[in-house]
C-alpha cells in the first residue's frame, strides 16, 4: 500500500518570503499522480497543484511550484511571495495512474499547518 | 456545475441517534469517495463507489457505518447508532472523466454529544 508522509506538522513564514513544505511517499508503482491540496479555515479542500510522475518537468502554478524527485520519492511544495491568504493546512496526496479497482483513491499525508506572519 | 454538494454543513446529535449525511456529486463524475477528517487520524478514506457500485469499504470503521449510492446523483453515509467518537468532518469527493484530482464538497461537521 502507498503511504504519504509530511514530516512538518507546522511551518511559519514571513509575508512576501518563500517557504517550502516537504512530502515523501512510498510506492512500488512507476506511474502515478501527486497533488498538493490547501485547506483554509473554511475547511474547503482546494487543489493547489498536480504532478504526473512520468513528466520530468516540475509543475508550476503562479506562485506555487513543486520539486519532484522521483528517485528519492520526494514531492515538496514551494510557495513564493507568501501572502496572508496562503495560511492554511496543506496536504500532500498520492494517486495511482493505473485505472484498476482500488487504485483510484487518493492517499493523503497528515498535513502541514502554514502560518503567515505579517 | 455547482461542484460537490454536501448537506447538512453542520450536524449536532445525541449519542445513540441515527445520522445521515448526504452528497450530490458533480454531474458526469463516476467515482465518489467518503472521507473522514479528525485531528488524531487526519483524512481517512471510508468507502468509495464507481458507477454507483461500492468498490472498497475497508475503511468503514464499524457496522454502525453504512453508505449507499442509489443513483449517479446521490449518495448517503449513515451512522446508526452514533457515538461521541464519530465526531469529525465528513467529506464527499468525486472524480471522473479526464480528471485525475478529486473535487471535494465543503464537508459536514458532525458533533455527537
Amino acid at each position: 500500500a502507498q503511504t504519504v508522509t509530511q514530516s512538518q506538522p507546522e511551518m511559519s513564514v514571513q509575508e512576501a518570503e518563500t517557504v517550502t513544505l516537504s512530502c515523501t511517499y512510498d510506492t512500488s508503482e512507476s506511474d502515478y499522480y501527486l497533488f498538493w491540496y490547501k485547506q483554509p479555515p473554511s475547511r474547503q479542500m482546494i487543489l493547489v497543484i498536480r504532478q504526473e510522475a512520468y513528466k520530468q518537468q516540475n509543475a508550476t502554478e503562479n506562485r506555487f511550484s513543486v520539486n519532484f524527485q522521483k528517485a528519492a520519492k520526494s514531492f515538496s511544495l514551494k510557495i513564493s511571495d507568501s501572502q496572508l491568504g496562503d495560511a492554511a493546512m496543506y496536504f500532500c496526496a498520492y494517486r495511482s495512474a493505473w485505472a484498476n479497482f482500488g487504485n483510484e483513491k487518493l492517499t493523503f499525508g497528515t498535513g502541514t499547518r502554514l502560518t503567515i506572519i505579517p | 456545475d455547482a461542484g460537490v454538494i454536501q448537506s447538512p454543513r453542520h450536524e449536532v446529535t445525541e449519542m445513540g441517534q441515527e445520522v445521515t449525511l448526504r452528497c450530490k456529486p458533480i454531474s458526469g463524475h463516476d467515482y465518489l469517495f467518503w472521507y473522514r477528517q479528525t485531528m488524531m487520524r487526519g483524512l481517512e478514506l471510508l468507502i468509495y463507489f464507481n458507477n454507483n457500485v461500492p468498490i472498497d469499504d475497508s475503511g468503514m470503521p464499524e457496522d454502525r457505518f453504512s453508505a449507499k449510492m442509489p443513483n449517479a446523483s446521490f449518495s448517503t453515509l449513515k451512522i446508526q447508532p452514533s457515538e461521541p467518537r464519530d465526531s469529525a468532518v465528513y467529506f464527499c469527493a468525486t472524480t471522473g472523466g479526464d480528471n485525475t484530482e478529486a473535487f471535494f464538497g465543503q464537508g459536514t461537521r458532525l458533533t455527537v454529544v
